[in-house]
This record gives structure tokens, sequence and C-alpha cells, in this order.
């Protein structure tokens, strides 16, 4: 079964790039997914099948997937970037959904 | 317009049932391709995936709680209800549903959740 690893934690200035991993063994074989969450609210969609953005979310998120880790990236990160963010793919062996255990994403 | 929404209770005892509504408009669920999930979150903690229903009524759950759990279909061809017996205050959280789109129209599988409820919040304790 698959345990997502991310980090608990990530800050970043106004203007410059977030970046969090999500990490498993072969991961890159897999399509992950990402979610934000805002303090309150429930989790939205930014990222699916490891880089395709849905409507509505902008170009400044962008992921990536390849060997043991896949990542979300955030460029010009912005005070309304703040959340935490979720990865996600689906265990096909065992037909269950997994999520990482979540990186809260700080705006200095 | 996709919307979802779940009810229930606010406030169970220890060993008593829960059941959960969600009830959703803008699909179908008899669409071939529909998938409803459910999803909890414990306070600061993170999202746990508990299981979902097919538009074929092919159903799946969380390894460590499908003995507790059960997915169904609601009276109303718009709901889906979940029941989880045997409720411990360690279940205390926030309880989502949220749809996926499992086959794509061009037929490609898919895997995440594009639309998700505002969630319920369900406290348990005596």
């Amino acid at each position: 079964s698959y345990v997502l690893t991310q980090p608990p934690s990530v800050s970043v200035a106004p203007g410059q790039t977030a970046t969090i991993a999500c990490g498993e063994n072969f991961i890159g074989g897999r399509r992950v997914h990402w979610y934000r969450q805002k303090s309150g609210q429930a989790p939205v969609l930014v990222v699916h099948d490891d880089r395709d953005r849905p409507s509505g979310i902008p170009e400044r998120f962008s992921g990536s997937n390849s060997g043991n880790m896949a990542t979300l990236a955030i460029s010009r990160v912005e005070a309304g970037d703040e959340a935490d963010y979720y990865c996600q793919l689906w265990d096909g062996g065992s037909d269950v959904v997994v999520f990482g255990g979540g990186t809260r994403l700080t705006v200095l | 317009q996709v919307t979802l929404k779940e009810s229930g209770p606010v406030l169970v005892k220890p060993t008593q049932t829960l059941t959960l509504t969600c009830s959703f408009s803008g699909f179908s669920l008899t669409t071939r391709g529909m998938r409803l999930n459910w999803v909890r979150q414990p306070p600061g903690k993170a999202l746990e995936w508990l299981g979902r229903i097919d538009w074929d009524g092919d159903k799946s759950y969380s390894t460590s709680l499908k003995t507790r759990l059960t997915i169904s279909r609601g009276t109303s061809k718009n709901e889906v209800v979940l029941t989880m017996t045997n409720m411990d205050p360690v279940d205390t959280a926030t309880y989502y549903c949220a749809r996926t789109v499992a086959i794509a129209p061009g037929g490609a599988f898919q895997y995440y959740m594009d639309v998700w409820g505002k969630g319920t919040t369900v406290t348990v304790s005596s």
C-alpha cells in the first residue's frame, strides 16, 4: 500500500516559488493529484494527473512527477495561496484512494 | 452546475451508528463513469478517504474502516448515504462527499475528485 509523505510545512516570501513534495517509492508510475484547502473550507482540486490544471486554476500552479517524487510548484506566490496542500493517488492494487499528510504553505 | 451537500447529525454518542446523506445536483450517479466518494478530516489532521460508490453500484472502502462502513444510494436518485457503525470519539471529524468522473467522455479512467461539498462536522461524545 502507498504512504504519501509530504513535508508538514513550507514557507516562502511573496513573489517567490513554493515547491511542495509528495514522496513514495515509484510514485512516478502513478498519476498524482493535488488539492488546496484554505482554512475552514473544503478542498479544491488544483492539479490532476500530475500536471493538468482544472479550469479556473492559474498557470502559476504546476505539477510534475517522476521517480519517487511528485511535486507541486506555485510560482509568484501570493498571500492568497496560504493553505494546506494535499497530494492524492489511486492505489490500483487495493482499489483505494490515498492522501498525503498535507503541507501547510505559509507566505511570509 | 455541479453541487454536493452533506447533511446529518452534529452530535452522536459513542457506540451509535452515524448516518450521513450527500445530496447532489448537476449530474446523475446513474451516468456511466460517475463516482461519489466520502472523505473525512479530523480537526487539525489530514484528509482520509472512506469509500466510494460508482454509477453501476460498485463500491470500495478504506481498508482500515471497511468493517464499519456502508455506502449506498439514498431514497432519492440524487442522494448517497454513508453509514458508519460503532462510532468513537476518534471519529470526530468533518465529513465530505466529493465527485469523481471515473470515466471521462473520451474513455480515459480518472481518479481525482473534481467537486466537493462544503462538509458537515460530526462530534462523537457522550
